[in-house]
Protein backbone atom coordinates (compact mmCIF):
# COMPACT_ATOMS: atom_id res chain seq x y z
CA UNK A 1 0.00 0.00 0.00
CA UNK A 2 1.29 3.43 -0.28
CA UNK A 3 2.92 5.26 2.79
CA UNK A 4 2.93 8.34 3.76
CA UNK A 5 3.41 11.10 1.50
CA UNK A 6 4.69 14.75 1.96
CA UNK A 7 4.27 17.58 -0.27
CA UNK A 8 6.08 19.98 -1.49
CA UNK A 9 9.54 18.17 -1.52
CA UNK A 10 11.32 21.33 -1.70
CA UNK A 11 9.88 24.97 -0.80
CA UNK A 12 11.84 27.65 -0.82
CA UNK A 13 10.35 31.09 0.53
CA UNK A 14 11.63 34.40 1.68
CA UNK A 15 12.32 35.27 5.00
CA UNK A 16 8.54 36.82 6.80
CA UNK A 17 6.79 34.82 4.01
CA UNK A 18 3.74 32.03 5.20
CA UNK A 19 4.04 28.67 4.15
CA UNK A 20 1.90 25.57 5.00
CA UNK A 21 3.78 22.01 4.84
CA UNK A 22 1.53 18.71 3.52
CA UNK A 23 1.07 15.41 5.16
CA UNK A 24 -0.95 12.15 3.82
CA UNK A 25 -0.16 10.07 6.10
CA UNK A 26 -0.57 5.80 5.54
CA UNK A 27 -4.62 4.99 5.30
CA UNK A 28 -6.22 3.51 8.59
CA UNK A 29 -3.32 4.97 11.07
CA UNK A 30 -4.61 7.21 13.95
CA UNK A 31 -1.60 9.23 15.13
CA UNK A 32 0.37 11.58 13.20
CA UNK A 33 3.38 12.97 14.17
CA UNK A 34 5.54 16.36 13.13
CA UNK A 35 9.08 16.27 13.26
CA UNK A 36 11.83 19.05 12.05
CA UNK A 37 15.61 17.73 11.17
CA UNK A 38 18.55 20.01 10.55
CA UNK A 39 22.26 18.58 9.35
CA UNK A 40 23.92 16.27 11.92
CA UNK A 41 20.86 16.40 14.37
CA UNK A 42 18.21 13.41 14.84
CA UNK A 43 14.59 14.41 14.17
CA UNK A 44 13.24 17.13 16.56
CA UNK A 45 9.51 16.29 17.95
CA UNK A 46 6.92 19.15 17.18
CA UNK A 47 3.85 17.79 17.30
CA UNK A 48 1.48 14.52 17.16
CA UNK A 49 -2.48 14.05 16.78
CA UNK A 50 -4.44 11.24 17.94
CA UNK A 51 -7.22 11.56 15.61
CA UNK A 52 -8.51 14.89 14.89
CA UNK A 53 -6.58 16.38 18.48
CA UNK A 54 -3.32 17.03 18.90
CA UNK A 55 -2.51 15.25 21.93
CA UNK A 56 0.71 16.79 22.52
CA UNK A 57 2.23 20.33 21.21
CA UNK A 58 5.19 20.54 23.21
CA UNK A 59 7.58 20.90 20.52
CA UNK A 60 6.57 24.16 18.63
CA UNK A 61 9.17 26.38 18.95
CA UNK A 62 6.54 29.42 19.20
CA UNK A 63 3.64 30.28 18.03
CA UNK A 64 4.61 31.18 14.62
CA UNK A 65 4.10 27.79 14.21
CA UNK A 66 0.30 25.90 13.75
CA UNK A 67 -1.13 22.08 12.89
CA UNK A 68 -4.26 20.64 11.83
CA UNK A 69 -5.52 17.99 10.87
CA UNK A 70 -9.34 18.74 10.63
CA UNK A 71 -10.58 15.13 9.33
CA UNK A 72 -8.15 12.64 11.12
CA UNK A 73 -5.96 11.84 7.69
CA UNK A 74 -4.30 14.78 6.42
CA UNK A 75 -2.66 17.48 8.10
CA UNK A 76 -0.86 20.49 7.43
CA UNK A 77 1.96 22.02 9.06
CA UNK A 78 2.00 26.18 9.15
CA UNK A 79 4.42 28.33 9.76
CA UNK A 80 3.64 32.12 10.12
CA UNK A 81 6.76 34.93 9.58
CA UNK A 82 8.91 32.02 8.44
CA UNK A 83 12.57 33.20 9.67
CA UNK A 84 16.03 31.65 8.37
CA UNK A 85 16.13 29.48 11.64
CA UNK A 86 13.38 27.06 10.15
CA UNK A 87 14.85 26.29 7.16
CA UNK A 88 15.37 22.67 7.83
CA UNK A 89 13.68 19.20 6.70
CA UNK A 90 10.40 18.76 8.02
CA UNK A 91 9.42 15.16 8.33
CA UNK A 92 5.90 13.24 8.84
CA UNK A 93 5.27 10.33 10.54
CA UNK A 94 2.14 7.78 11.00
CA UNK A 95 1.55 4.71 13.10
CA UNK A 96 -1.23 2.83 13.49
CA UNK A 97 -1.95 3.60 17.13
CA UNK A 98 -0.14 5.96 19.71
CA UNK A 99 3.00 3.29 20.73
CA UNK A 100 3.21 1.67 17.56
CA UNK A 101 6.16 2.43 15.25
CA UNK A 102 6.29 5.31 12.94
CA UNK A 103 6.53 5.38 9.56
CA UNK A 104 7.79 8.36 7.72
CA UNK A 105 7.46 10.03 4.93
CA UNK A 106 10.41 11.64 2.46
CA UNK A 107 9.82 14.99 4.20
CA UNK A 108 9.99 18.40 2.81
CA UNK A 109 13.04 20.59 2.57
CA UNK A 110 12.05 24.16 3.61
CA UNK A 111 14.55 26.93 3.06
CA UNK A 112 14.05 30.17 4.25
CA UNK A 113 16.31 32.85 2.37
CA UNK B 1 21.12 16.39 29.95
CA UNK B 2 19.44 15.33 27.11
CA UNK B 3 16.85 13.26 26.67
CA UNK B 4 18.12 10.66 24.52
CA UNK B 5 22.08 10.57 23.91
CA UNK B 6 24.22 8.68 21.42
CA UNK B 7 28.00 8.80 20.15
CA UNK B 8 27.38 10.83 17.05
CA UNK B 9 30.57 8.60 15.96
CA UNK B 10 31.42 7.95 13.16
CA UNK B 11 32.63 4.56 13.59
CA UNK B 12 34.57 3.00 10.53
CA UNK B 13 34.69 -0.59 10.46
CA UNK B 14 35.94 -3.20 8.28
CA UNK B 15 33.31 -5.35 6.48
CA UNK B 16 32.54 -8.20 8.63
CA UNK B 17 33.42 -6.53 11.99
CA UNK B 18 31.14 -6.45 14.61
CA UNK B 19 30.07 -3.11 16.25
CA UNK B 20 28.06 -2.25 18.76
CA UNK B 21 26.23 1.40 19.86
CA UNK B 22 24.92 2.70 23.28
CA UNK B 23 22.08 5.07 23.60
CA UNK B 24 20.97 6.23 27.03
CA UNK B 25 17.77 8.06 27.79
CA UNK B 26 16.30 10.38 31.02
CA UNK B 27 13.13 9.23 31.26
CA UNK B 28 12.55 6.15 33.42
CA UNK B 29 9.08 6.01 32.47
CA UNK B 30 9.93 5.41 29.08
CA UNK B 31 8.08 2.44 27.96
CA UNK B 32 8.49 1.88 24.00
CA UNK B 33 12.60 1.87 22.29
CA UNK B 34 13.19 1.96 18.83
CA UNK B 35 16.49 1.91 16.25
CA UNK B 36 15.99 3.35 13.39
CA UNK B 37 17.98 3.35 10.01
CA UNK B 38 18.63 7.11 8.21
CA UNK B 39 20.36 7.50 5.00
CA UNK B 40 21.89 10.69 3.88
CA UNK B 41 19.04 12.55 2.64
CA UNK B 42 16.36 10.35 3.58
CA UNK B 43 13.62 9.66 5.98
CA UNK B 44 14.20 7.39 9.02
CA UNK B 45 13.72 3.64 8.32
CA UNK B 46 12.19 1.68 11.23
CA UNK B 47 15.40 -1.02 11.79
CA UNK B 48 13.58 -2.85 14.53
CA UNK B 49 11.48 -2.20 18.18
CA UNK B 50 13.41 -3.01 21.41
CA UNK B 51 11.88 -5.24 23.55
CA UNK B 52 12.56 -5.92 27.03
CA UNK B 53 13.84 -8.84 27.00
CA UNK B 54 15.96 -8.25 23.93
CA UNK B 55 15.09 -9.46 20.64
CA UNK B 56 17.40 -10.68 17.29
CA UNK B 57 16.49 -9.92 13.74
CA UNK B 58 19.17 -11.31 11.36
CA UNK B 59 22.53 -9.80 12.29
CA UNK B 60 20.58 -7.39 14.46
CA UNK B 61 20.48 -7.72 18.24
CA UNK B 62 19.01 -5.06 20.26
CA UNK B 63 18.70 -4.90 23.97
CA UNK B 64 17.25 -2.76 26.57
CA UNK B 65 19.25 -2.41 30.47
CA UNK B 66 16.35 -0.41 32.40
CA UNK B 67 18.33 0.10 35.39
CA UNK B 68 20.46 1.51 33.51
CA UNK B 69 18.47 3.42 30.91
CA UNK B 70 20.33 2.15 27.75
CA UNK B 71 19.68 0.46 24.79
CA UNK B 72 21.82 -0.74 22.72
CA UNK B 73 22.30 -2.25 18.72
CA UNK B 74 25.13 -4.85 18.16
CA UNK B 75 25.79 -5.17 14.43
CA UNK B 76 27.53 -8.80 13.32
CA UNK B 77 29.34 -9.49 10.10
CA UNK B 78 29.03 -5.60 9.36
CA UNK B 79 28.19 -5.46 5.45
CA UNK B 80 28.86 -2.01 3.41
CA UNK B 81 25.48 -2.08 3.07
CA UNK B 82 25.23 -1.29 6.45
CA UNK B 83 27.04 2.12 6.20
CA UNK B 84 24.15 4.43 7.68
CA UNK B 85 23.13 6.66 10.26
CA UNK B 86 21.53 4.86 13.60
CA UNK B 87 19.11 6.73 15.13
CA UNK B 88 17.68 5.79 18.60
CA UNK B 89 13.86 6.48 19.78
CA UNK B 90 12.55 6.42 23.01
CA UNK B 91 8.89 6.94 23.49
CA UNK B 92 9.33 10.64 26.09
CA UNK B 93 5.80 10.83 26.70
CA UNK B 94 4.07 9.53 29.59
CA UNK B 95 1.61 6.34 29.06
CA UNK B 96 -0.21 6.72 32.09
CA UNK B 97 -1.61 10.19 30.68
CA UNK B 98 -2.03 9.63 27.57
CA UNK B 99 0.89 11.14 25.54
CA UNK B 100 3.38 9.06 22.89
CA UNK B 101 6.12 11.66 22.53
CA UNK B 102 9.01 10.30 21.02
CA UNK B 103 12.28 11.86 21.27
CA UNK B 104 15.29 10.88 18.62
CA UNK B 105 18.93 10.57 19.65
CA UNK B 106 21.56 12.62 17.50
CA UNK B 107 22.10 9.18 15.49
CA UNK B 108 25.67 7.56 15.39
CA UNK B 109 26.77 7.25 11.71
CA UNK B 110 28.56 3.79 11.09
CA UNK B 111 30.92 3.69 8.09
CA UNK B 112 31.88 -0.14 6.76
CA UNK B 113 34.99 -0.19 4.75
CA UNK B 114 35.88 -2.32 2.25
Amino acid sequence: GAGVSQTPSNKVTEKGKYVELRCDPISGHTALYWYRQSLGQGPEFLIYFQGTGAADDSGLPNDRFFAVRPEGSVSTLKIQRTERGDSAVYLCASSLIEGNEQFFGPGTRLTVL
Amino acid sequence: RKEVEQDPGPFNVPEGATVAFNCTYSNSASQSFFWYRQDCRKEPKLLMSVYSSGNEDGRFTAQLNRASQYISLLIRDSKLSDSATYLCVVNGGNPTSGTYKYIFGTGTRLKVLA
